[in-house]
């Protein structure tokens, strides 16, 4: 299977609930990152999470990375209808030069 | 934060016409993008590294007289899509890599809006 898969493919929650998304991958990386994309948009950055880190924060965004599971999570807290959309893992593996794999993406729908 | 431009948003052309998209770093020199394309509901499939002053490198599987890239200055990579068919139809994005420092650790990359392509 590809590298970079996530899990869910889809959630659904009701807005100020916590949405987590999970992301496995394969190879040994240099880092991870997190990117949310609107429907029929760019990617937007969210959060880099190098390989020797375990956690980082950012405002309401919380990321974990598990190097020996090959894992990370990515927590939203408190969400908001506006965080509905399409959120990607991808990965920077060592021996990639600077190419990043993605992940499927998790589909987050927040209602009102 | 760094600002990459995508132009065409959206796009509807005959089979058989070529289509030019561009990608340009507004406010960094990027001497490496990529360009990706999508399906719905799908990731982003990496279809070629664009490489300012020299030629592409693409992903196997890619055709490259079908996706043409072109990386002329440091702020500018265009991907031309030839001889367009149906099956060219998707959602193309390009990205630029920005270095904030030394080391891979420090490489981030910022994608521009994406093109969608419908050919008909």
């Amino acid at each position: 299977s590809q590298q970079g898969e996530e899990d869910p493919q889809a959630l659904s929650i009701q807005e100020g609930e916590n949405a987590t998304m999970n992301c496995s991958y394969k190879t040994s990386i240099n880092n991870l990152q997190w990117y949310r994309q609107n429907s029929g948009r760019g990617l937007v950055h969210l959060i880099l999470i190098r390989s020797n880190e375990r956690e980082k924060h950012s405002g309401r965004l919380r990321v974990t990375l598990d190097t020996s599971k090959k894992s990370s999570s990515l927590l939203i807290t408190a969400s908001r209808a506006a965080d509905t959309a399409s959120y990607f893992c991808a990965t920077l593996a060592e021996t990639s030069g600077s190419r990043l794999t993605f992940g499927e993406g998790t589909q987050l729908t927040v209602n009102p | 934060g760094a600002v990459v431009s995508q132009h065409p948003s959206r796009v509807i052309c005959k089979s058989g016409t070529s289509v030019k998209i561009e990608c340009r770093s507004l406010d960094f020199q990027a001497t490496t993008m990529f360009w990706y394309r999508q399906f719905p509901k799908k990731s982003l499939m990496l279809m070629a590294t664009s490489n300012e002053g020299s030629k592409a490198t693409y992903e196997q599987g890619v055709e490259k007289d079908k996706f043409l890239i072109n990386h002329a200055s440091l702020t500018l990579s265009t991907l031309t899509v030839t001889s367009a068919h149906p099956e060219d139809s998707s959602f193309y994005i390009c990205s630029a890599l920005h270095r904030t420092g030394r080391g891979r650790t420090n490489e981030k990359l910022f994608f521009g809006s994406g093109t969608q392509l419908s050919v008909l």
